[in-house]
């Protein structure tokens, strides 16, 4: 059973300090979407990557995140400095758009995110 | 992308069937339109995708007029396990573009017993 894989499920910080997010995405699936999910807000697209490029990053705060995929396997979400606004969950999605599901994404658990 | 309106919450009773209206009365001649569902704690799951007219799968159906202003997402003898969140978005096949879905509040089902 082909899953997306999130690590760490749970990151509690201190203000200031760099978060990295990974993720795994399904075998195959060649576009990855990064979202951070409050209560406030509900779900935010904040990247997106198809063959490992970027092709969406504009729901991004620049200044302090960074998204990347390193190789088809691993993208990674970085928060530096991270801030107490940013707790939230992260939740890392794949799929492979133009075939018989063009909307089907696949989500992570995510990653629960407290920043103090 | 199209907007898409929906209830903030709805309640209903094990066994009864549930349906959920969304609008999207800006949907674009390439977009999909396609359901979610999301569990606490736990990332939003597929269920359903349409172009038009009706779909049907193993958990729910999807019922799409020709305007294709709204649709109805419609799920049958629901269970206690039902209660989620549930989100209507509208997007294109993705193409060379991407596949970039925005989520809105999505509609808060409860199911009692």
């Amino acid at each position: 059973d082909a899953r997306v894989t999130q690590t760490p499920r749970h990151k509690v910080t201190e203000m200031g300090q760099e978060v990295t997010m990974r993720c795994q995405p399904i075998l195959g699936h060649n576009t990855v979407f990064w979202y951070r999910q409050t209560m406030m807000q509900g779900l935010e697209l904040l990247a997106y990557f198809r063959n490992r490029a970027p092709l969406d990053d504009s729901g991004m705060p620049k200044d302090r995140f960074s998204a990347e995929m390193p190789d088809a396997t691993l993208a990674t979400l970085k928060i530096q400095p991270s801030e107490p606004r940013d707790s939230a969950v992260y939740f890392c999605a794949s799929g492979l758009p133009g075939l018989a599901g063009p909307n089907e994404q696949f989500f992570g658990p995510g990653t629960r995110l407290t920043v103090l | 992308l199209a907007k898409t309106t929906q209830p903030i919450s709805m309640d209903s009773y094990e066994g009864q069937e549930v349906n959920i209206t969304c609008s999207h009365n800006n949907i674009a001649t390439n977009d999909y339109i396609t359901w979610y569902q999301q569990f606490p704690s736990q990332g939003p799951r597929f269920i359903i995708q349409g172009y038009k007219t009706k779909v049907t799968n193993e958990v729910a159906s999807l019922f799409i007029p020709a305007d294709r202003k709204s649709s109805t997402l419609s799920l049958p003898r629901v269970s206690l396990s039902d209660t989620a969140v549930y989100y209507c978005l509208v997007g294109d096949r993705g193409g060379q573009a991407g596949t970039a879905l925005i989520f809105g509040k999505g509609t808060t089902l409860s199911v009692s017993s």
